[in-house]
């Protein structure tokens, strides 16, 4: 079954604990990316990857890492995560360089607190 | 920059009502338009999208026509079922970009 998976579910950390949630897809996508959903907000971009070694800035970059080192793998780092990177993350897929008449795959969401 | 713009909700309909949920968009160029849905629980799903100009995009009884005159893309359904509540979020990307730019979603429930 095509899809994206990601780890943990849900996650409850202490500011300035390091971790990482990772991202994993199985349809030999190019284009990975890393948003956050917050009230009122919707989805916002965090970084993008338009393919292995490849990546780049989003709308909201500030206190987060990512690394592309496998196609199939795209983790999200927070090196010391704080309180207002608490948010519901998704990890999203595409093909052919995610260009606009591709479809973007979600993954489930990874549900972060930060206390 | 670019920005798209979504009714606010919740909006609460009982099953058979007709739904519209309105989106409108701010690009700099001639973006693709898509909506996708969220249920209870899960990531995001794409439920229909357009890339040009007077396309209808359709799915599931949903449909969405493009319309560069008014820089909308409003979602509608003739006859909304209960298994139709969850979050819709309107999103354009740019030709040869790669970033979606959401709106802030719209809920809505379905009552039967």
């Amino acid at each position: 079954e095509a899809q994206v998976t990601q780890n943990p579910r849900y996650l409850i950390t202490v500011t300035g604990k390091k971790l990482t949630v990772t991202c994993s897809q199985n349809m030999n996508h190019e284009y990975m990316s890393w948003y956050r959903q917050d009230p009122g907000l919707g989805l916002r971009q965090i970084y993008y990857s338009m393919n292995v070694e490849v990546t780049d800035k989003g709308d909201v970059p500030e206190g987060y890492k990512v690394s592309r080192k496998e196609k199939r793998n795209f983790p999200l780092i927070l090196e010391s995560p704080s309180p207002n990177q608490t948010s519901l993350y998704f990890c999203a897929s595409s093909g052919a360089g995610g260009t606009s008449t591709d479809t973007q795959y979600f993954g489930p969401g990874t549900r972060l607190t930060v206390l | 920059g670019n920005s798209v713009t979504q009714m606010e909700g919740p909006v609460t309909l009982s099953e058979e009502a007709f739904l519209t949920i309105n989106c409108t968009y701010t690009a700099t160029g001639y973006p693709s338009l898509f909506w996708y849905v969220q249920y209870p629980g899960e990531g995001l799903q794409l439920l229909l999208k357009a890339t040009k100009a007077d396309d209808k995009g359709s799915n599931k009884g949903f449909e969405a026509t493009y319309r560069k005159e008014t820089t909308s893309f409003h979602l509608e359904k003739g006859s909304v079922q209960v298994s139709d509540s969850a979050v819709y979020f309107c999103a354009l990307m740019e030709s040869g970009y790669s970033t979606l730019t959401f709106g802030k979603g719209t809920m809505l429930l379905v009552s039967p």
